[in-house]
């Protein structure tokens, strides 16, 4: 089944302490982004990467990494985690056939830091 | 003004009701235009996708792209509580992975 995973689904933890939330792929899509979704605020992008070894900062970057070694997985990093990043948290994918423009996303992180 | 304008709602209606969303950009760049469906604790998904101006069926769902005014909706027919869901449009412009999500507007469909 095509699919896009994220780990882990639901996760607390304290401030500064840091943590990964990974994504995984199996439709061999180039393209992979994160995106967070706040009430009131909608889906903001926050990093994304066109292929392997290539990453590129979304609309709210700070407080973030990412690394895309393999084409499959793009795992998101919180080095020093603060309460404003509590949100829910999608990982998307997309191919490079097409022009539907569809992004393919997974079921979501929420994330809350104390 | 922000790229994408969808009124967030919330939108509760009878089953059975006809239901208009909509959504207004500003980039006349814009060319292929999307809604997502997102049902609550899930991702959004791929409901329907248009590249020209006019409408667009697939079942009770009818997208209409107005780009001359830059406007675009979706339209529920005949309502149910399955469709009872956030709905995001989403646009973005030819060579560009970057897709502009309007904030969604959350649906509620009352039996």
């Amino acid at each position: 089944e095509a699919q896009v995973t994220q780990n882990p689904r639901y996760l607390i933890t304290v401030t500064g302490k840091k943590l990964t939330v990974t994504c995984s792929q199996n439709m061999n899509h180039e393209y992979m982004s994160w995106y967070r979704q706040d009430p009131g605020l909608g889906l903001r992008q926050i990093y994304y990467s066109m292929n392997v070894e290539v990453t590129d900062k979304g609309d709210v970057p700070e407080g973030y990494k990412v690394s895309r070694k393999e084409k499959r997985n793009f795992p998101l990093i919180l080095e020093s985690p603060s309460p404003n990043q509590t949100s829910l948290y999608f990982c998307a994918s997309r191919g490079s056939g097409g022009n539907t423009g569809e992004l393919f996303f997974g079921e979501g992180s929420r994330l809350t830091v104390l | 003004q922000k790229e994408v304008e969808q009124d967030p709602g919330p939108l509760s209606v009878p089953e059975g009701a006809i239901v208009s969303l909509n959504c207004t950009y500003s980039n006349s760049a814009f060319q292929y235009f999307m809604w997502y469906r997102q049902y609550s604790r899930k991702g959004p998904e791929l409901l329907m996708y248009t590249y020209s101006s006019g409408n667009k069926e697939d079942g009770r769902f009818t997208a209409q792209v107005d780009k001359s005014s830059k406007y675009i909706s979706l339209f529920i027919r005949d309502s149910q509580p399955s469709d009872s869901a956030t709905y995001l449009c989403a646009i973005w412009g030819a060579g560009s992975y970057q897709l502009t999500f309007g904030k969604g507007t959350k649906l509620s469909v009352i039996p």
